[in-house]
């Protein structure tokens, strides 16, 4: 069974910085690209960045492009996003997604996490 | 960026009855590389329909999806207590990926 546990969410203060983790399992990690999409409760879904199978390819939603940073860890099955100069619109759940292709990371998003909570606010 | 503009963006239904619901693309979307997901309140977004027309794993056969180049639909032939909730479109035929604004469909 698949399984993407996202952990370090939390409330921070503008400017300040916060680093999200997902632990995956059920499926072979390094075989598929995987995502950060996040929703503001109540709203709707917008997709933040993904990663390729090897971390070799990254992409960001322009709103976070040169503030957040996406890896991977592939030996420990991990995902990561490092939110750098936090605003208070990155308030939002932030989920960890799998690719659905394994031949490609941009891709429709076939599992996803319960989601973290992030809170920006001073 | 592709646009995606889902409508209506509620729908008011009764139990057995057909949903209709749209995805317009502000382009053609590569390859017809068009997802489609439904929300449960307080849940994570689940996987319907890939490729436009595919149904995921274990999704019903009552949900169905079609369309091509700008213009798709997800249909469900008849409607189900559970199925009362929001759904969502997503492109992934070119960066960024992009999703629609979702379309609640509600017991009338």
């Amino acid at each position: 069974e698949v399984q993407l546990v996202e952990s370090g969410g939390g409330l921070e203060q503008p400017g300040r910085s916060l680093r999200l983790s997902c632990a995956a399992s059920g499926f072979i990690f390094d075989d598929y690209g995987m995502h950060w999409v996040r929703q503001v409760p109540g709203k709707g879904l917008e997709w933040v960045s993904g990663i390729n199978w090897n971390g070799a390819a990254m992409d960001y939603a322009d709103s976070v492009k040169g503030r957040f940073t996406i890896s991977r860890d592939n030996a420990k099955n991990s995902l990561f996003l490092q939110m750098n100069s936090l605003r208070a619109e990155d308030t939002a759940l932030y989920y960890c997604v799998k690719a659905g292709h394994s031949s490609t990371w941009y891709s429709f998003l076939d599992f996803w996490g319960q989601g973290t909570l992030v809170t920006v606010s001073s | 960026e592709i646009v995606l503009t889902q409508s209506p963006g509620t729908l008011s239904l009764s139990p057995g009855e057909r949903a209709t619901l749209s995805c317009r693309a502000s382009q053609s979307v590569n390859s017809n590389y068009l997802a489609w997901y439904q929300q449960r309140p307080g849940r994570a977004p689940r996987l319907l329909i890939y490729g436009a027309s595919s149904r995921a794993t274990g999704i019903p056969d009552r949900f169905s999806g079609s369309g091509s180049g700008a213009d798709f639909t997800l249909t469900i032939s008849r409607l189900e207590p559970e199925d009362f909730v929001a759904y969502y479109c997503q492109q992934y035929g070119s960066t960024p990926l992009t999703f629609g604004g979702g379309t609640r469909v509600e017991i009338k």
